[in-house]
This record gives C-alpha cells, sequence and structure tokens, in this order.
C-alpha cells in the first residue's frame, strides 16, 4: 500500500541558509499535517491543509511557510535557518476528515550547522 | 488546550513480561486516540487506533482501550519481546490535528 513519502530523508543546511521539505501524501487524502520533533521531545504540530486550503496553525516560526499544491503534495520552506531548527520533521495524511487516523512519513532529519 | 502526558516516562524489563502504558488528556472531547511507536531516530508507526465510538482495539499482542470519561487510555503489551524496546507515544485527535504524549521509552533486555 502506499505511504506518505517525505524528501529528501536527510539534509544539512548552514545557519541563515533556505530549506525546502516535501511530502506527497497518500492517494485521495485530504489533509495533510506537518509536525516537528526535537531532540527528545514529542512531536509538535507547526501546520495543516484540508483541500489545499491552511485548516489550522500550530506552533510555527514566522520563518517557516508551507503550502499545499494542486496534486495534494505539500512543501514546507523554512528561512533564515536556526541551530535550533535541527529536528526531524514529519508529514501525515488523512482521509475524510481524519475517521481512518493518521499515516506519517519516514521524516525528514534537518540539521542546520 | 490539550495536554496529553503519557506514565511511566522509562520502564526496563526483562522479555516475556506483560506491560501497561498509560496515557492521560486534559480534555475529554478527543476524537480518535492512536498510539505509535518510534525506534531511535525514525518515523512514526502507527500501533493502534481507536475510533470516537470505540472503547478498545486489539492487534496481535497490543490491546489498547479508550475512556473518554476519565481521560485515559491505557496500552497493554502481552509477553514482550526484545524487539518491543522502542518509544511508545499516544497522541488524542483534537480539533483536527493530533497532540501528542510525552512518551514511553521501553527497554525490553533478554
Amino acid at each position: 500500500a502506499a505511504g506518505v513519502i517525505q524528501s529528501p530523508r536527510h539534509l544539512i543546511k548552514e545557519k541563515r541558509e533556505t530549506a525546502t521539505l516535501k511530502c506527497y501524501p497518500i492517494p485521495r487524502h485530504d489533509t495533510v499535517y506537518w509536525y516537528q520533533q526535537g531532540p527528545g521531545q514529542d512531536p509538535q504540530f507547526l501546520i495543516s491543509f484540508y483541500e489545499k486550503m491552511q485548516s489550522d496553525k500550530g506552533s510555527i516560526p514566522d520563518r517557516f511557510s508551507a503550502q499545499q499544491f494542486s496534486d495534494y503534495h505539500s512543501e514546507l520552506n523554512m528561512s533564515s535557518l536556526e541551530l535550533g531548527d535541527s529536528a526531524l520533521y514529519f508529514c501525515a495524511s488523512s482521509l475524510v476528515r481524519r475517521s481512518y487516523g493518521y499515516t506519517f512519513g519516514s521524516g525528514t532529519r534537518l540539521t542546520v550547522v | 488546550k490539550q495536554e496529553v502526558t503519557q506514565i511511566p516516562a522509562a520502564l526496563s524489563v526483562p522479555e516475556g513480561e506483560n506491560l501497561v502504558l498509560n496515557c492521560s488528556f486534559t480534555d475529554s472531547a478527543i476524537y480518535n486516540l492512536q498510539w505509535f511507536r518510534q525506534d531511535p531516530g525514525k518515523g512514526l508507526t502507527s500501533l493502534l487506533l481507536i475510533q470516537s465510538s470505540q472503547r478498545e482495539q486489539t492487534s496481535g499482542r497490543l490491546n489498547a482501550s479508550l475512556d473518554k470519561s476519565s481521560g485515559r487510555s491505557t496500552l497493554y503489551i502481552a509477553a514482550s519481546q526484545p524487539g518491543d524496546s522502542a518509544t511508545y507515544l499516544c497522541a488524542g485527535d483534537n480539533t483536527d490535528k493530533l497532540i501528542f504524549g510525552t512518551g514511553t521509552r521501553l527497554q525490553v533486555f533478554p
């Protein structure tokens, strides 16, 4: 069965650079979520999109932005990177307003040096 | 604001033991509750989903229960094995997003 695909798997950036993370949800899933998991922390909700429109926003820094495209894939753009942005970034998708739960991708490990 | 707490934070047991992992949440108006497993530095693997109309789910040696009125969910792991060693996270579906608990780090030794 198709899963949530995230790319890249690993990313190393320098401070003040920009990073773009991509997420391809399970086909026909209508909602995409982004989460950030710092070292030793639980995943924290960043932002979500329902049918290509932003549906909710969590603790996402102003330096970050995201969007969902017509093919339902989503991108998380992170600018002016800081050392504290080093984390695992997860994308998840769900169907019919999460009646069947959430499926997570394998994550992108971002390291800012 | 929904807060999810897991007890214990860490657990180290010999293989073969039956385990109980606890999850409590402050807002009983959750929709679903989902249990995940996470290996170090890896992704989140869904173990069990308890939908809003359900009180229990079972998969193999895993059983999860949900009591919304008391704000608690419990994950039972029967006959634990070294391969069960991982962090277990519960997450409440609240206002169209998952709120994660603090996790229980489990180590099962031979």
